[in-house]
C-alpha cells in the first residue's frame, strides 16, 4: 500500500519568513496530493491540492510543488503570519481511492 | 462548519465498555470515513464506506466496528477489544470515491478518553 512520509515533524519560523514542508510517497500510481491544515482542537481543512499532471500550483502565499519522478511533493508558505501556526498534513490519493496521510508538521510562527 | 457533524465532542469510557461515536452528513456524499488521530501523529484510517450497506476495513480496524444503514450516517463503535482507545476520532466524507481528486470534508471530531 501507499506510504507517505512527512518532514519535518516540527518547524519554527519567524514571522515573515518562508516555511517549507516536504513529503515523499511510495505508490507511483498516486495521482492526487492534498494538503490539510489543522488548527488546535479543530478539524483538518483542505488548503491546497495538486494533481499528478501538474508540477506546481499557487494560491496567494501558499504553493505546492510535485516531482513525480522522485515521488515527492512540498508545501511552501511565504511571508508567514502567526495565524499560519497549525499542524499541516500532506496526503496521497492512490489507485485504491483512499487517502494516506503523512505524520503531520507542527508549524510555529513566532511574532 | 456545517455539513458533517460528530457527537459527542467529548466521551469518557470505562475499561470494558463499548461506546458508539456518531457521524452524520447532509452533503449527499456517497463515501464516509473514520480516522484515528493520536497526539503528534497523523491520521490513520479505521474504516470506510463507499456506499450504503457496504464498508471496508482500513489500516487499524481491529477493535472497531461500523454500520452504514443510511447514506447520511456512519456510526463507529469502539469495542472493549480495542486495547488503547484513547484518541481523537475524526469522521470524513467525500462525493464519489471512484472519481479522482475527491476532497474529504472532516467533522469536528470526538475526543474519547478511557478512564
Amino acid at each position: 500500500g501507499e506510504n507517505v512520509e512527512q518532514h519535518p515533524s516540527t518547524l519554527s519560523v519567524q514571522e515573515g519568513d518562508s516555511a517549507v514542508i516536504k513529503c515523499t510517497y511510495s505508490d507511483s500510481a498516486s495521482n492526487y496530493f492534498p494538503w490539510y491544515k489543522q488548527e488546535l482542537g479543530k478539524r483538518p481543512q483542505l488548503i491546497i491540492d495538486i494533481r499528478s499532471n501538474v508540477g506546481e500550483k499557487k494560491d496567494q502565499r501558499i504553493a505546492v510543488t510535485l516531482n513525480k519522478t522522485a515521488k515527492h511533493f512540498s508545501l511552501h508558505i511565504t511571508e508567514t503570519q502567526p495565524e499560519d501556526s497549525a499542524v499541516y498534513f500532506c496526503a496521497g490519493h492512490n489507485a485504491g481511492n483512499m487517502l494516506t496521510f503523512g505524520g503531520g508538521t507542527r508549524l510555529m510562527v513566532k511574532p | 462548519d456545517g455539513g458533517i457533524t460528530q457527537s459527542p465532542k467529548y466521551l469518557f469510557r470505562k475499561e470494558g465498555q463499548n461506546v458508539t461515536l456518531s457521524c452524520e452528513q447532509n452533503l449527499n456524499h456517497d463515501a464516509m470515513y473514520w480516522y484515528r488521530q493520536d497526539p503528534g501523529q497523523g491520521l490513520r484510517l479505521i474504516y470506510y464506506s463507499q456506499i450504503v450497506n457496504d464498508f471496508q476495513k482500513g489500516d487499524i480496524a481491529e477493535g472497531y466496528s461500523v454500520s452504514r444503514e443510511k447514506k447520511e450516517s456512519f456510526p463507529l463503535t469502539v469495542t472493549s477489544a480495542q486495547k488503547n482507545p484513547t484518541a481523537f476520532y475524526l469522521c470524513a466524507s467525500s462525493i464519489v470515491p471512484t472519481l479522482p481528486y475527491n476532497e474529504q470534508f472532516f467533522g469536528p471530531g470526538t475526543r474519547l478518553t478511557v478512564l
